[in-house]
């Protein structure tokens, strides 16, 4: 099944710890993307990438990093993570390019106390 | 650069109504145009798109669209809903131009479906 799968669905950390966010796809897909998603701000992307190795910042990139060593993978890593991103965080991909419509994984929820 | 407004932030409907759900854009000339579905704890998943042609889109779950140039809109519609059809909602807006290479989501439009 085509599909872009997130993990962890859910997760629980505290102000500093790092952590790691994964992304893959299984549809030979050159463009992802990341999205945080918090009520009244709708959908803000954090970084995009548009092959491997080749990635850029989106709307909110700070505080997150990213990485694109191979084309399925596409992780979001929180060197520092703080409250204020506590959010619901959406990766995406897209075989013809992000303005083509996207397939999302679905989603990760990331609580920071 | 682009924009879109979803004017409702809730509507409410009785199981077995019609639906339309309003998007508007604002771009230079015709945009891609999407709509995406995310129901509870879900991602969102696309229901159908526009690029050219043919102005009555349709998509899946008995959606469709309609692309109205003079009014810079894309409505959702829906002639019948379904309870299972209670979810949110988000319009989008690409750039075929290429001068940007992000779509542009609305707010998003949360559907309340009453029996």
């Amino acid at each position: 099944e085509a599909q872009v799968t997130q993990n962890p669905r859910y997760l629980i950390t505290v102000t500093g710890k790092k952590l790691t966010v994964t992304c893959s796809q299984n549809m030979n897909h050159e463009y992802m993307s990341w999205y945080r998603q918090d009520p009244g701000l709708g959908l803000r992307q954090i970084y995009y990438s548009m092959n491997v190795e080749v990635t850029d910042k989106g709307d909110v990139p700070e505080g997150y990093k990213v990485s694109r060593k191979e084309k399925r993978n596409f992780p979001l890593i929180l060197e520092s993570p703080s409250p204020n991103q506590t959010s619901l965080y959406f990766c995406a991909s897209s075989l013809r390019g992000f303005n083509y419509g996207y397939t999302f994984g679905s989603g990760t929820r990331l609580t920071v106390v | 650069a682009q924009s879109v407004t979803q004017p409702d932030i809730h509507i409410t409907v009785s199981e077995g109504a019609s639906l339309e759900l309003r998007c508007n854009y604002s771009y230079g000339a015709t945009p891609y145009l999407f709509w995406y579905v995310q129901s509870p704890g879900q991602g969102l998943q696309l229901l159908l798109k526009y690029f050219s042609g043919d102005t009555l889109v349709q998509g899946i779950k008995g959606f469709e669209a309609e692309f109205k140039r003079s009014q810079s809109s894309f409505n959702l519609r829906k002639p019948s809903v379904h309870w299972s059809d209670a979810a949110e909602y988000f319009c989008a807006v690409g750039d075929p131009s290429g001068g940007s290479y992000i779509p542009t989501f609305g707010r998003g439009t949360s559907l309340i479906v009453h029996p």
